[in-house]
């Protein structure tokens, strides 16, 4: 288990709907990043959060947006839904790690198991 | 803009083999991932890399980084069927910028 909460699951829509997914980080990570996964492709890199404000975009549609709020959570907002944005949906999430008694950033990533939209 | 290269994309191998996984990497950093996904699962940190030079090493497998080259290599030794999974590169934080960047990954399938 990553620590790393994501919901729903499972999301089944249809085109030209909206939806969102929500994302609850490890305990303690400031750092929430998405990244969609299509049918046997790489990890597409969406956006990157830290303490709620936006540090990075990647190849994000504009019919896409993201917020992290005061509690940290995330949410990856998907618009006007495409056929094409079937997709695995990751949030991960970064910060302090514990090893071998000393706390360090290292800026590894902790997954959440993700979350799997299928447009119809 | 950073790019992630790996080669190869796909990789069959029988058991009891030795391999080697490469990544290149665009733009100046210290800092490269690797991780594990297995079909239809979430992703596994495997190792951090934080310096030129840096080798880790768990079980089979054992990952190098060389920033000069921006390059850095997983090393399959001995192969089982158990180290069937896709793996990635990532590389973050180059070029001040903070996006996380994965490598295409290489699917790797080890035949008994």
């Amino acid at each position: 288990d990553s620590g790393v909460t994501q919901t729903p699951k499972h999301l089944i829509t249809a085109t030209g709907q909206r939806v969102t997914l929500r994302c609850s980080p490890r305990s303690g990570d400031l750092s929430v990043y998405w990244y969609q996964q299509s049918l046997d492709q790489g990890l597409q890199f969406l956006i990157h959060y830290y303490n709620g404000e936006e540090r990075a975009k990647g190849n994000i549609l504009e019919r896409f947006s993201a917020q992290q709020f005061p509690d940290l959570h995330s949410e990856l907002n998907l618009s006007s839904l495409e056929l094409g944005d079937s997709a695995l949906y990751f949030c991960a999430s970064s910060g302090i790690t514990s090893t071998s008694g000393s706390r360090t950033y290292t800026g590894e990533l902790f997954f959440g198991e993700g979350s799997r939209l299928t447009v119809l | 803009e950073l790019k992630v290269e790996q080669n190869p994309l796909f990789l069959s191998m029988q058991e009891g083999k030795n391999y080697t996984i490469y990544c290149n990497y665009s733009t100046t950093s210290d800092r490269l991932y690797w991780y594990r996904q297995d079909p239809g699962k979430s992703l596994e940190s495997l190792f951090v890399l934080l310096s030129n030079g840096a080798v880790k090493q768990e079980g089979r497998l054992m990952a190098s980084l060389d920033t000069k080259a921006r390059l850095s290599t997983l090393h399959i030794t001995a192969a089982v069927h158990d180290l069937s999974a896709t793996y990635f590169c990532a590389v973050d934080r180059t070029s001040g910028t903070y996006k996380y960047i994965f490598g295409t990954g290489t699917r790797l399938k080890v035949l008994a």
